[in-house]
C-alpha cells in the first residue's frame, strides 16, 4: 500500500541552526501538508501546498518555515533558524482529492532543539 | 470554521461498542463531518466522513441527526488496540486548511 514517508525521523539541533525535513507523499498525490504537534498538545495545521504554490498557512508558519516541491517527488520544510519551541514532531501529509477528506499522513519527523 | 466539542477522555472496555459524540452548532450547509484516529507517535490516520444520516465502512459508523449539529462516531466491539485519540472535523470539501482540534482520548481497558 502507498505511503507517505518522512525523513529523519528524529532530528537533534542547536538553536539558531537550519534544519530541513523532508517527505515523499504518495506519488499521484496533488495536495500536501505540514502538521506539526508538540509533545502532549493537538495536531497544528502549519501549511498546504497545491501546484507548486502555497495554499493556506496558519499563524505558526511565519518567515522562519519554507517549503518547497524541488522535484516530483520531495516535500520539504525547511525552518531557517530554529527556536527551542520548534520542537515538536511535524508531520507532512498529502491528498489526491479533498472532498473525501481524507490525508494521508506520514509516521513523522521529531525534532528536539537545544 | 465550525467550531466542534467533544469529549476530552473516555474509557470503555474490551468487546463493547463505544459511541463518542461531538457536537458542532454552527456547521454550514456546505460543511462535512470527519472523523481522524491518532496512536501515540504516529500521524492521524483517516476513519470516517459523513454529510447526513449514517455513513459506514469496514471500521466505524457515523451517525448524523438531521439537524446536523451533533454526530456520532460508533466503533463496534472495541479491543485494546482501539485506545487512541479521536478528532473530529467539520470543514467545507473543498477547503484546503484542515484543522484538528483536542480531540477524544479514548482508553480501552481489558
Amino acid at each position: 500500500e502507498p505511503e507517505v514517508t518522512q525523513t529523519p525521523s528524529h532530528q537533534v539541533t542547536q538553536m539558531g541552526q537550519e534544519v530541513i525535513l523532508r517527505c515523499v507523499p504518495i506519488s499521484n498525490h496533488l495536495y500536501f501538508y505540514w502538521y506539526r504537534q508538540i509533545l502532549g498538545q493537538k495536531v497544528e495545521f502549519l501549511v498546504s501546498f497545491y501546484n507548486n504554490e502555497i495554499s493556506e498557512k496558519s499563524e505558526i508558519f511565519d518567515d522562519q518555515f519554507s517549503v518547497e516541491r524541488p522535484d516530483g517527488s520531495n516535500f520539504t520544510l525547511k525552518i531557517r533558524s530554529t527556536k527551542l519551541e520548534d520542537s515538536a514532531m511535524y508531520f507532512c501529509a498529502s491528498a489526491d482529492r479533498l472532498d473525501t477528506g481524507e490525508l494521508f499522513f506520514g509516521e513523522g519527523s521529531r525534532l528536539t532543539v537545544l | 470554521l465550525a467550531k466542534t466539542t467533544q469529549p476530552i477522555s473516555m474509557d470503555s472496555y474490551e468487546g463493547q461498542e463505544v459511541n463518542i459524540t461531538c457536537s458542532h452548532n454552527n456547521i454550514a450547509t456546505n460543511d462535512y463531518i470527519t472523523w481522524y484516529q491518532q496512536f501515540p507517535s504516529q500521524g492521524p490516520r483517516f476513519i470516517i466522513q459523513g454529510y447526513k444520516t449514517k455513513v459506514t465502512n469496514e471500521v466505524a459508523s457515523l451517525f448524523i441527526p438531521a439537524d446536523r449539529k451533533s454526530s456520532t462516531l460508533s466503533l463496534p466491539r472495541v479491543s485494546l488496540s482501539d485506545t487512541a485519540v479521536y478528532y473530529c472535523l467539520v470543514r467545507w470539501n473543498r477547503d484546503d486548511k484542515i484543522i484538528f482540534g483536542k480531540g477524544t482520548r479514548l482508553h480501552i481497558l481489558p
